[in-house]
């Protein structure tokens, strides 16, 4: 248990379908992210917000869309997916000042898009 | 760019000591990290390293050479449960940067 959770922890959606990851820390980061995970592809960070303003987004399809309503607790809105959207998507959070910036990860949600 | 190579897997037997390397290429370079991730479970911190040399945690340590854009994660004592994989990650871009993984090397401990 690394203070960060994560529903739902499986999702199986049509490309038409519209769902919402969410997210919650309870460790009083000021830090949170959106990682997606592949087979055979290292993680690849999608969005950052910090003391929650979003400072970062890797170039992520629109179909792709976060919020990030208080430091708590992060939303990722899912629409139109398509099948290559399939993977673990890995919510953690992190104290940024810190030099490690060690991230907290949550357990994930296994995504399948049909 | 920024990039970092790493083994993809790595196979030794209980008791063994193993070697993960890690070469980096990145800019404004603010420390190597070390992350192990169980089959179906979430990445977790192991290490970190700002300065060069060695730093232990028990039967883990980690190495850096910022000279030669190099790291490794050394595991003593191999235990089934280090079956895993392991990914190392650097931080650019100063304080505020973010963490860059490498594609993660896959450790199957054999009895």
């Amino acid at each position: 248990e690394t203070g960060v959770t994560q529903t739902p922890r499986h999702l199986v959606m049509g490309m038409t379908n519209k769902k919402s990851l969410k997210c919650e820390q309870h460790l009083g980061h000021n830090a949170m992210y959106w990682y997606k995970q592949s087979a055979k592809k290292p993680l690849e960070l999608m969005f950052v917000y910090n003391f929650k303003e979003q400072t970062e987004n890797n170039s992520v399809p629109s179909r792709f869309s976060p919020e990030c309503p208080n430091s708590s607790h992060l939303f990722l809105h899912l629409h139109t997916l398509q099948p290559e959207d399939s993977a673990l998507y890995l919510c953690a959070s992190s104290q940024k000042q810190r030099a490690t910036d060690t991230q907290y990860f949550g357990p994930g949600t296994r995504l399948t898009v049909l | 760019g920024q990039s970092l190579e790493q083994p993809s897997e790595v196979t030794a037997v209980e008791g063994a000591i193993v070697q993960i390397n890690c070469t980096y290429q990145t800019s404004g370079f603010y420390g190597l990290s070390w992350y192990q991730q169980h089959d179906g479970g979430a990445p977790t911190f192991l290490s970190y390293n700002a300065l060069d040399g060695l730093e232990e945690t028990g039967r883990f340590s980690s190495f850096l050479s910022r000279s030669d854009s190099y790291g490794y994660l050394l595991l003593q004592e191999l235990q089934m449960k280090d079956s895993a994989s392991y990914f190392c990650a650097v931080r650019s871009g100063g304080s505020q940067g973010n963490l860059i993984f490498g594609k993660g090397t896959k450790l199957s401990v054999k009895p």
